[in-house]
């Protein structure tokens, strides 16, 4: 069965820090990939998406992902964080040609000031 | 920007009762999910419609759960007789579909279920 894996749940980071939060997932075919976040009190929003071509992309906020097929990972990168990226953040995966997406257990950001 | 709207936003209800959940989808979609997050677990897909009719469901959708289109706009869930373990944030989703590459769900902000 498909499975998504994020290995950090909780990450503390003081602003202007690098961030990368891991996203590992389990499936054979070929797959769409998200990032989403949630702010708190906020719904669930798209950060950046990946369907195929430059397996790195770039969303909004300076974010950035990166698809390595080899490791059936996409971290999420950010450079230097700023308080206002504290919100819980979720890897997504959507087998192609399908319409059922899996979500991570989140990773949970609190950037301090 | 067009959004997916959900009502209530917070709901209390006793062990036993029944609850309905509403969403109202983005107009021009064509895919709608229900999903659930427990509180500090994760976001687990309970079911999809399409066609007005479920496409998938997980294991947790069970009997106790049902989904219905009743009109153009509204997409509801319903859990017949809850339990403790119900409680959670419920979150509706709306995909516009797009061949292979399916695009992006578009998320509600949650209804709330605290059941006593």
């Amino acid at each position: 069965a498909q499975s998504v894996s994020q290995h950090n749940h909780h990450v503390i980071l003081s602003e202007a820090a690098s961030l990368e939060l891991g996203c590992n997932y389990s499936y054979g075919g070929t797959v769409n990939l998200f990032w989403y976040v949630q702010y708190p009190g906020q719904h669930l929003q798209l950060l950046l998406k990946y369907f195929s071509g430059d397996p790195l992309v770039k969303g909004i906020k300076g974010f950035e992902a990166e698809f390595i097929k080899s490791k059936f990972s996409f971290n999420l990168r950010k450079p230097s964080v700023q308080w206002s990226d504290t919100a819980e953040y979720f890897c997504a995966v959507n087998s192609k040609g399908t319409y059922k997406y899996i979500f991570g257990t989140g990773t949970r950001l609190k950037v301090l000031a | 920007e067009p959004e997916v709207t959900q009502t209530p936003s917070h709901q209390v209800t006793q062990m036993g009762q029944e609850v309905i959940l509403r969403c109202v989808p983005i107009s021009n979609h064509l895919y709608f999910y229900w999903y659930r997050q427990i509180l500090g677990q994760k976001v687990e897909f309970l079911v999809s419609f399409y066609n007005n009719e479920i496409s998938e469901k997980s294991e947790i959708f069970d009997d106790q759960f049902s989904v219905e289109r009743p009109d153009g706009s509204n997409f509801t869930l319903k859990i017949r007789s809850t339990k403790l373990e119900d409680s959670a944030m419920y979150f509706c989703a709306s995909l516009i579909a797009r061949g292979a590459n399916t695009g992006e769900l578009f998320f509600g902000e949650g209804s709330r279920l605290t059941v006593l």
